[in-house]
């Protein structure tokens, strides 16, 4: 079993559309929870971070950490062309070593 | 503030060939990790380093991948030789004392033939 699954997509919504990213893990020790927006040919760009469990919101962008459940969301709200990209999720339970999931290609339509 | 840079940004090769990447972490930055991101695949961690010393290379294939931090500075990853499946992208990235300061550069795309 993998550390962290992450469901490929591709997903593909309308402009204006509320999108929601998932990820499940097996370890319990985790505590740090990462999302990454990676545009095509560009490294990873760290999106929102939380530590523990509860709720971060960022503008348009919101991450939730339910760790009873071990499943962690990222939703994006008013989607814009412009978040046309692959999400990733990482997570550690040190802070040290991030384990990643395979990454969400996401195609906002306008 | 610069961002990590990474060189070269492509690199094609035949198999059992040698090739060598390197990378400048952000100034300042005491962390510097090594990934290797297979196509459709999230980044996986090969090495860390704190300052001029190894945290983690437990996922490094060393019979062929080496990787140094000379001066605490700058790094070089190296393969030899290199194999088909080591077709991927490397990644660099540098942290700070901060969980969320970690900053990828824009990695190194090698095709081995």
């Amino acid at each position: 079993q993998k550390e962290v699954e992450q469901d490929p997509g591709p997903l593909s919504v309308p402009e204006g559309a509320i999108v929601s990213l998932n990820c499940t893990y097996s370890n319990s020790a985790f505590q740090y929870f990462m999302w990454y927006r990676q545009y095509s040919r560009k490294g990873p760009e760290l999106l929102m971070y939380t530590y523990s469990s509860g709720n971060k919101e960022d503008g348009r962008f919101t991450a939730q950490v339910d760790k009873s459940s071990k499943y962690i969301s990222l939703f994006i709200r008013d989607s814009q062309p412009s978040d046309s990209a692959t999400y990733l999720c990482a997570m550690s339970d040190s802070g040290n070593q991030f384990y990643f999931g395979t990454g969400t290609s996401l195609t906002v339509i306008p | 503030e610069a961002g990590v840079a990474q060189s070269p940004r492509y690199k094609i090769i035949e198999k059992r060939q040698s090739v060598a990447f390197w990378c400048n972490p952000i100034s300042g930055h005491a962390t510097l990790y090594w990934y290797q991101q297979i196509l459709g695949q999230g980044p996986k961690l090969l090495i860390q380093f704190q300052n001029n010393g190894v945290v983690d290379d437990s996922q490094l294939p060393k019979d062929r991948f080496s990787a140094e931090r000379l001066k605490g500075v700058d790094s070089t990853l190296k393969i030899q030789p290199a194999k088909l499946e080591d077709s991927a992208v490397y990644l660099c990235a540098s942290s700070g004392a901060r969980v969320d300061e970690q900053f990828f550069g824009p990695g190194t795309r090698l095709t081995v033939l």
